[in-house]
């Protein structure tokens, strides 16, 4: 079957780095997906991997290793407002988006 | 970046009734419009993909007759929730990709969050 992991909560301190990662087991690949969302509200596009090595964005960087079926999601310099759920999703080769249960990032002051 | 509006965004109705959400792309055109489900603390869960002009697809274990889907514009899709009950509250959120890009970006509706009394 299709899987996606990824831990469920994290916790990092204002201004500090934190990586998120993602393992994946899908038919097929066409890309990662880095979504984030605030709580009640709709996710927004982070990041698109489908080559490997690191897509750097500012302060979020994604990495992804196809033959590892791993990615992570690299925060830096991180706010308050960082404070989200982080959401991986893999499409597979019948370009449907297969999502992970999200990761619930806690920042403390 | 692409807008994707979503009314209402909380809707509250007494089991039985019927309640219909819309979703507008507000500066592209949407083919292909994505309608998921999200309970508390879990992921999104694809219910079906709303495709302009012709019927929806349904994922496995959604019920068509229950969750009645008309695109019927390249800027609008309506999902209504006919005679609802209290499990199918739950928060509602549509999304569109604009154009035909590999990047394949989503763009999503702001959610509607349905509570059936």
């Amino acid at each position: 079957g299709q899987n996606i992991d990824q831990p469920t909560e994290m916790t990092a301190t204002e201004g500090a780095i934190v990586q998120i990662n993602c393992t994946y087991q899908t038919s097929g690949f066409n890309g990662l997906f880095w979504y984030q969302q605030h709580a009640g509200e709709a996710p927004t596009f982070l990041s698109y991997n489908v080559l490997d090595g690191l897509e750097e964005k500012g302060r979020f960087s994604s990495f992804l290793s196809r033959s590892k079926g791993y990615s992570y999601l690299l925060l830096k310099e991180l706010q308050m407002k960082d404070s989200a759920s982080y959401l991986c999703a893999v499409r597979d080769s019948n370009y449907q988006l297969i999502w992970g249960a999200g990761t619930k990032l806690i920042i403390k002051p | 970046g692409a807008v994707v509006s979503q009314h209402p965004s909380r809707v509250i109705c007494k089991s039985g009734t019927s309640v219909k959400i819309e979703c507008r792309s507000l500066d592209f055109q949407a083919t292909t419009m994505f309608w998921y489900r999200q309970f508390p603390k879990q992921s999104l869960m694809l219910m079906a993909t709303s495709n302009e002009g012709s019927k929806a697809t349904y994922e496995q274990g959604v019920e068509k007759d229950k969750f009645l889907i008309n695109h019927a514009s390249l800027t609008l899709s309506t999902l209504t929730v006919t005679s609802a009950h209290p499990e199918d509250s739950s928060f509602y959120i549509c999304s569109a990709r604009d154009g035909g890009g590999d990047s394949g970006e989503l763009f999503f509706g702001e959610g509607s969050r349905l509570t059936v009394l």
